[in-house]
């Protein structure tokens, strides 16, 4: 299995050129998110897709979009890049099931994505 | 509002060294989540542990042991005779648990251990 797969691992941008980062993942969870990871601060939400079909706002949406393409598909988008999206973003899904006795709530990861905004 | 604290940035231990890493966590829920996730040098984040808050066991995995504290809202990781291959940065996580919420993670802003052969 995959699992959860992202491109591109690398990309540097321009200020104000867009771009769309693609996430799929093999697992048929029903939840994926979007983080992006800076310095010192851990891992920030950006958005996520409780299931297929739905799309929310996390900590940080400024500045992106996101569309959850079908089941396996949750791409991010930056509209119009600027220099303070310089970060890691790790896509991410999860059975997405909760209350007790759930079982594989964990999220697992992709690899990351480098992006650079100069 | 979720919130997770490792006040611990950096540890430095020398080979065979316990270590231990804290996380203190806030949250409004009942039921909850806690994780833990180690990000070696490589980037990739690597699953360690969840623990659900209605189960206060603590747990034990070959080097790695894990207290949970709902008293304290503490959820630490220990790691026993450390190795090279321990260093890493260490991410406490936090997700509530109703379904509709997917199970978003909170994370901690990460210690990182160094351990020195």
């Amino acid at each position: 299995n995959a699992g959860v797969t992202q491109t591109p691992k690398f990309q540097v941008l321009k200020t104000g050129q867009s771009m769309t980062l693609q996430c799929a993942q093999d697992m048929n969870h029903n939840s994926m998110y979007w983080y992006r990871q800076d310095p010192g601060m851990g891992l920030r939400l950006i958005y996520y897709s409780a299931s297929e079909g739905t799309t929310d706002k996390g900590e940080v949406p400024n500045g992106y979009n996101v569309s959850r393409l079908n089941k396996r598909e949750f791409s991010l988008r930056l509209e119009s890049a600027a220099p303070s999206q310089t970060s890691v973003y790790f896509c991410a899904s999860s059975e997405g099931r909760g209350g007790t006795g759930a079982r594989n709530t964990e999220a697992f990861f992709g690899q990351g994505t480098r992006l650079t905004v100069v | 509002a979720q919130k997770v604290t490792q006040a611990q940035t950096e540890i430095s231990v020398v080979e065979k060294e316990d270590v231990t890493l804290d996380c203190v966590y806030e949250t409004r829920d009942t039921t909850y989540y806690l994780f833990w996730y180690k990000q070696p040098p490589s980037g990739e984040l690597v699953f360690l542990i969840r623990r659900n808050s209605f189960d206060e066991q603590n747990e034990i995995s070959g080097r790695y042991s894990w207290n949970f504290q709902k008293s304290t809202s503490s959820f630490n990781f220990t790691i026993t005779a450390s190795q090279v291959v321990d260093s890493a940065v260490y991410f406490c996580a936090l997700s509530e648990a109703f379904l509709a919420a997917g199970n978003k993670l909170t994370f901690g802003g990460g210690t990182r251990v160094l351990v020195k052969p």
